[in-house]
């Protein structure tokens, strides 16, 4: 059963547009919400994260959106750029094991 | 600060042998976990371990195990491997379980099992 369900599984956006990648979980328990950007040949990185208790948190173009009470959150990359093109993942966490959503390939056309 | 270091980077093997895979993780970081990353199933949690005890485990066959050293190195084995087991194997160190971790990813290991 996955934990953590992403979509789209892949995703194209023209150089300056906004990219919107969706998660959803249904474990009450989890108290963090990494993003992890990963490149062809190298380990995820962590991206952004945010905890329950807030609402929104942005770091330069990248921002997520939580909605504790929908068990959704969203990570948009404002004026995406062909640098971002990578897979995305989201995850969700309790303690110290993390459930990862399958994953999303995001292609900025320049 | 060294990232996450994990050996071989790339593996062959035949149906039926076993493997072991290293990963030495941030200095100071004591909790290691691996995943398996396959395409269309993302990452799916093998176990953590902290402090030389494994504390998690995914749902993964008994051929599937790891270890923990005093110096938080970790490693995986698998045996009796099969086609099924081709994916990369990645290994991520936390600071402390006790607190919201940040893992921090290696560059993993791919295996290929033919």
């Amino acid at each position: 059963q996955q934990q953590v369900k992403q979509s789209p599984q892949s995703l194209i956006v023209q150089k300056g547009g906004i990219s919107i990648i969706n998660c959803a979980y249904e474990n009450t328990a989890f108290d963090y919400f990494p993003w992890y950007q990963q490149f062809p040949g190298k380990g995820p990185a962590l991206l952004i994260a945010i905890r329950p208790d807030v609402s929104e948190k942005k770091e330069g173009r990248f921002t997520i959106s939580f909605n504790k009470s929908a068990k959704q959150f969203s990570l948009h990359i404002m004026d995406s750029q062909p640098g971002d093109s990578a897979t995305y993942f989201c995850a969700a966490s309790t303690g110290n094991q993390f459930y990862f959503g399958t994953g999303t390939s995001l292609t900025v056309i320049p | 600060k060294a990232g996450v270091t994990q050996t071989p980077r790339y593996l062959i093997k035949t149906r039926g042998q076993q493997v072991t895979l290293s990963c030495s993780p941030i200095s100071g970081h004591r909790s290691v976990s691996w995943y398996q990353q396959t395409p269309g199933q993302g990452l799916q949690f093998l176990f953590e371990y902290f402090s030389e005890t494994q504390r998690n485990k995914g749902n993964f066959p008994g051929r599937f195990s790891g270890r923990q050293f005093s110096n938080s190195r970790s490693e995986m084995n698998v045996s009796t491997l099969e086609l099924g087991d081709s994916a990369l194997y990645l290994c991520a160190s936390s600071p402390d379980t006790r607190s919201y971790n940040e893992q921090f990813f290696g560059p993993g290991t791919r295996l290929t099992v033919l």
